[in-house]
């Protein structure tokens, strides 16, 4: 089973372009969700979907855009990267939680973009 | 808003049994705690989960006291491949999600 996919592994960035990180999972998970983790700290959570066409802030989310067209495939986008934005990226899903709440079911997360601004 | 406190870092070695200790006193009535092991270039992978009590499944025991303000995470004989950080989460209120910096665990030989 591939799991989470995350596309692509690596990447470099000029300041105030723009890409899309990739996001797959064949779980048919509703729940996926995006962080982002700089050096030596923990996840922080920048946007989650709670299934196809609903999405919602996290965190962090300014910078960022989301979009959930069908329940597989989340991407993130950042329209202008700045250099803050350097940090390597994590797409996570999971089933829908029992109590509605996203703390009371595990994650299953992919292997991370890790992305450079310079 | 919950927050989850935890050591930055611990040593211990092969064969041992580590404990883990992370506070949360704010944690919430409907919040469930959940451990995360992440390896180098990896993604969290998912632990243990529990509530209160005790919870047990192939590689670790949780433990949780009744007032449900802290909780510790027990690995049993610990190997090398051990070596990693370890996150508790527990809900971070509004329905978001807190990680920590979590503890940083280096087993030895």
């Amino acid at each position: 089973n591939a799991g989470v996919t995350q596309t692509p592994k690596f990447r470099i960035l000029k300041i105030g372009q723009s890409m899309t990180l990739q996001c797959a999972q064949d779980m048919n998970h509703n729940y996926m969700y995006w962080y982002r983790q700089d050096p030596g700290m923990g996840l922080k959570l920048i946007y989650y979907s709670v299934g196809a066409g609903i999405t919602d802030k996290g965190e962090v989310p300014n910078g960022y855009n989301v979009s959930r067209s069908t329940t597989e495939d989340f991407p993130l986008r950042l329209e202008l990267a700045a250099p803050s934005q350097t940090s390597v990226y994590f797409c996570a899903s999971s089933i829908t939680p029992g109590q509605g709440l996203l703390s009371d079911q595990p994650q299953h997360f992919g292997d991370g973009t890790r992305l450079s601004i310079l | 808003l919950a927050k989850t406190t935890q050591p930055i870092s611990m040593d211990s070695y092969e064969g041992q049994e580590v404990n883990i200790t992370c506070s949360h006193n704010n944690i919430a009535t409907n919040d469930y705690i959940t451990w995360y092991q992440q390896f180098p270039s990896q993604g969290p992978r998912f632990i243990i989960q529990g509530y209160k009590t005790k919870v047990t499944n192939e590689v670790a025991s949780l433990f949780i006291p009744a007032d449900r303000k802290s909780s510790t995470l027990s690995l049993p004989r610990v190997s090398l491949s051990d070596t990693a950080v370890y996150y508790c989460l527990v809900g971070g209120g509004d329905d978001k999600i807190i990680f920590g910096k979590g503890t940083r665990l280096h087993i030895l030989p």
